[in-house]
């Protein structure tokens, strides 16, 4: 069964850089997920799309921003990188059937980010 | 949201059952509790969600007493590949999944 894609899978960039992670949900899912989760920690909710609007907002710095697209994939663009930044950052999708935790979510493999 | 505890860590061997027990004292009434296992670098995966009493899937069961304030994964029969980290989470009004501090599970052979 198709998975949730998320390109690039490793990202090295310096600080004070921009990166762009790219998601590309499960076919018919209709929401997507951003997840950070740096090292030793547990993932955090950054913040997450239902169809092409942003439906919930968690711990995301102004310097991050996101959109999904009408093809329903996603993108988190990160500017004025920091060595904190530095972490895991995991996509999820599922389709909405009311917004509830019951909506099992599907994670994709992660984008690795080094900010050097 | 409620509050999870759980424990930091837990060893097991191969082929016996594990039992990771999670805390919610202050669940609402309409919360699911809901696991999930993350193999390192890797996102988290959806293992069982159940509401009251017990629920069995392929992979695990999930027992939850009466008054709902505590919830049991069990693994049968673990494997080397079961070592990981298992998180529970309780909520319902919100597709937002956050995440506290889970086991560690380390499966020795």
């Amino acid at each position: 069964a198709a998975g949730v894609i998320q390109s690039p899978r490793h990202l090295i960039k310096e600080k004070r850089e921009t990166a762009t992670l790219k998601c590309y949900p499960i076919p018919r899912h209709d929401t997507v997920y951003w997840y950070q989760q740096g090292p030793g920690q547990d993932p955090q909710f950054l913040i997450s799309f239902y169809e092409k609007m942003q439906s919930d907002k968690g711990s995301i710095p102004d310097r991050f921003s996101a959109q999904q697209f009408s093809d329903y994939h996603s993108e988190l663009n990160m500017s004025s990188l920091e060595l904190g930044d530095s972490a895991l950052y995991f996509c999820a999708s599922n389709r909405n059937l009311g917004g509830l935790v019951t909506d099992t979510q599907y994670f994709g493999p992660g984008t690795r980010l080094t900010v050097l | 949201l409620a509050k999870t505890t759980q424990p930091i860590s837990m060893d097991s061997y191969e082929g016996q059952e594990v039992n990771i027990t999670c805390s919610h004292n202050n669940i609402a009434t309409n919360d699911y509790i809901t696991w999930y296992q993350q193999f390192p670098s890797q996102g988290p995966r959806f293992i069982i969600q159940g509401y009251k009493t017990k629920v069995t899937n392929e992979v695990a069961s999930l027992f939850i007493p009466a008054d709902r304030k505590s919830s049991t994964l069990s693994l049968p029969r673990v494997s080397l590949s079961d070592t990981a980290v298992y998180y529970c989470l309780v909520g319902f009004n919100t597709d937002k999944l956050i995440f506290g501090t889970g086991t560690r599970l380390q499966v020795f052979p």
